[in-house]
Formats: C-alpha cells, sequence, structure tokens
C-alpha cells in the first residue's frame, strides 16, 4: 500500500537559507509524486510533480525535487528562503485507485514552513 | 473567476442535519476530486469523478456521505445525519483529465458540526 511520511511537522528558516523539506514514500509499483503548497485559508497549489521522467524536478517559486528510488525520497529544496514561503508544504503519492486512477492521492501529514527575517 | 469554486466557504450545522457542498469546477475540466482535511487525520480523499465513468468512491468514510456530479460540471457532495467527527474543511480540486493529478484546488467548505 502506498504511503508518505513528512520528516518535522514544523520547520523554521532563516530568510536567504536553504529549504529542505523531507519526504519518504512507500509504494508497490513506480509511484508518481507530487508536491503541494497551501497558504492560510487556501486550498491546496500544485509546486511540481514526478511523473518517471526526469528524477530532479523543478517547480514554481524557485522549488525543486529530486526523486531517489534507493531512498524512497522525495525531498523539497530552495536555495534561498523567502518570507513569502511561509506555508504549509505537502507531499503526495498517487494511490491505486481504480484501474490506476490518479485521482486517489495520499497526502503526508504536512510540514508548516517557518521564515524568520 | 477561473479557478475552482466552492460555497458555501463555511458551513456551521447541529449535529443529525444533513448538508451539501457544492463544487464549481474549472470549466473544461473533466475530471473533479474531493479530499477532506481534519486535525486528527490530514487530508484525505474522498471520492473522484472522471468524465463519464463511474466515480470512484473508495475514500467515502461511510454510507452517509454521497456525491453526485451532473453534466459533468458542478458536483455537490451530501453528508447525512452529520455527526460531530465530520467536522473538517472539505477541498475540491479539478484536473483536465485521468492523467492529471489535482492541479487545481478550491479554498474549500469549512464544516462545522454542534
Amino acid at each position: 500500500a502506498q504511503s508518505v511520511t513528512q520528516l518535522g511537522s514544523h520547520v523554521s528558516v532563516s530568510e536567504g537559507a536553504l529549504v529542505l523539506l523531507r519526504c519518504n514514500y512507500s509504494s508497490s509499483v513506480p509511484p508518481y509524486l507530487f508536491w503541494y503548497v497551501q497558504y492560510p485559508n487556501q486550498g491546496l497549489q500544485l509546486l511540481l510533480k514526478y511523473t518517471s521522467a526526469a528524477t530532479l524536478v523543478k517547480g514554481i517559486n524557485g522549488f525543486e525535487a529530486e526523486f531517489k528510488k534507493s531512498e524512497t525520497s522525495f525531498h523539497l529544496t530552495k536555495p534561498s528562503a523567502h518570507m513569502s514561503d511561509a506555508a504549509e508544504y505537502f507531499c503526495a503519492v498517487s494511490g491505486p485507485g481504480r484501474g490506476g486512477s490518479q485521482g486517489n492521492l495520499i497526502f503526508g501529514k504536512g510540514t508548516k514552513l517557518s521564515v524568520k527575517p | 473567476g477561473a479557478g475552482v469554486s466552492q460555497s458555501p466557504s463555511n458551513k456551521v450545522t447541529e449535529k443529525g442535519k444533513d448538508v451539501e457542498l457544492r463544487c464549481d469546477p474549472i470549466s473544461g475540466h473533466t475530471a473533479l476530486y474531493w479530499y477532506r482535511q481534519s486535525l486528527g487525520q490530514g487530508l484525505e480523499f474522498l471520492i473522484y469523478f472522471q468524465g463519464n465513468s463511474a466515480p470512484d468512491k473508495s475514500g467515502l468514510p461511510s454510507d452517509r456521505f454521497s456525491a453526485e456530479r451532473t453534466g459533468g460540471s458542478v458536483s455537490t457532495l451530501t453528508i447525512q445525519r452529520t455527526q460531530q467527527e465530520d467536522s473538517a474543511v472539505y477541498l475540491c480540486a479539478s484536473s483536465l483529465g485521468s492523467r492529471h493529478q489535482p492541479q487545481h484546488f478550491g479554498d474549500g467548505t469549512r464544516l462545522s458540526i454542534l
């Protein structure tokens, strides 16, 4: 069965510092992996996705993530944090669904990112 | 607007009442998803519609929950005989098709059961 673990429910960095949000997955089939961001009182916004093409995936707002099969990881990084990056971030893996549909995304518990001035 | 629209944005109701939550997807998006977000459970998949295919209902937590999508567009999520554990934010999302992940989320309906 598919599952996602996000290490650290809360991460705090200084403005300009590296952002690293960790995600490990478990999947019985080659996974599709996703990172979403959620700002307060809003829905989720897709940051980036891995769908078995390039292992280094670039997303919006300067974020990127690298798929490492040997480590079953899909960590999210950004070289230099900005105040506007403060939000909650969710890693997700596509669930089995019916006929392999991608409707059933399985989300991690989320990591709240704080950025200090 | 051009985004996914959900209504109401907030709903407070008494235990035992029925509620209906509405989702207007982005025009032309054939796939529509419902998720539930709560403090204790995080984000949970509820149901997925793709075009005219039978929906994937594998995430609905009980038979008190149902959803329909009329005309391939607007969707309504209905919760009958609400319980306090149904309190959560209900998120709707849409995408272009079955080969796409839920990409566009609405801002959700915050449901509170008294």
